[in-house]
């Protein structure tokens, strides 16, 4: 079953643009990660939000994480084209933390 | 490149037959994940191993198995194909086996096709 479920499953914007994706969890977690996939390609890791941080930047990457909601989202700003890909959240609360639980992504496409 | 190899890149069989994946982790890390990705079932944990045991068992068939030998590296055996096999399936790997604030690293997926 899925632990975290992004939303919106699609997502198409211009270049230059803002594109934000949430995403929702049911049970409590230690961290939240994001994770990005280009088209039929393995999952590359973008960011790690721990449980007790409610807010982290990475480059043009903005994530926030309210506990109190199950709930973390993904900002990127100024996108680029070469930012079109799926991007997923994942959470350790399957078996202590052992297993990563992914959702099943939003689909961003960024045109020029 | 994210340092874990997964062989063969594309793989085409029938029904009924049964295949082997393979995968290589990141050097120095103990835990290989196996997932499967399909557009209807999205990103699916089927299982973990750390330093050759079994760690923890997600949406794994029976018909599926998996283990890690003493380099590391990792199978995962599919039989009795069915066509709603056919998936693209990951292996990513991490240090620790259970520490949480570890990333994963992915490979580059093995895409099966079951006709």
């Amino acid at each position: 079953s899925q632990q975290g479920e992004e939303d919106p499953q699609a997502l198409s914007i211009q270049e230059g643009e803002n594109a934000t994706m949430n995403c929702s969890y049911k049970t409590s977690i230690n961290n939240l990660q994001w994770y990005r996939q280009n088209s039929g390609r393995g999952l590359v890791h973008l960011i790690l939000i721990r449980s007790n941080e409610r807010e982290k930047h990475s480059g043009r990457l903005r994530v926030t994480l309210d506990t109190s909601k199950k709930s973390s989202s993904l900002l990127i700003t100024a996108s680029r084209a070469a930012d079109t890909a799926s991007y997923f959240c994942a959470t350790d609360a399957y078996k202590a933390g052992t297993a990563l639980i992914f959702g099943k992504g939003t689909t961003l496409s960024v045109s020029s | 490149d994210s340092g874990v190899t997964q062989t063969p890149k594309h793989l085409i069989t029938a029904t009924g037959q049964r295949v082997t994946l393979r995968c290589s982790p990141r050097s120095g890390d103990l835990s290989v994940y196996w997932y499967q990705q399909s557009l209807d079932q999205g990103l699916q944990f089927l299982i973990q191993y750390y330093n050759g045991e079994e760690r923890a068992k997600g949406n794994i068939l029976e018909r599926f198995s998996a283990q890690q030998f003493p380099d590391l590296h990792s199978e995962l055996n599919l039989s009795s194909l069915e066509l709603g096999d056919s998936a693209l399936y990951f292996c990513a790997s991490r240090r620790g086996g259970a520490a949480t604030n570890e990333k994963l690293f992915f490979g580059s997926g093995t895409q099966l096709s079951v006709l």
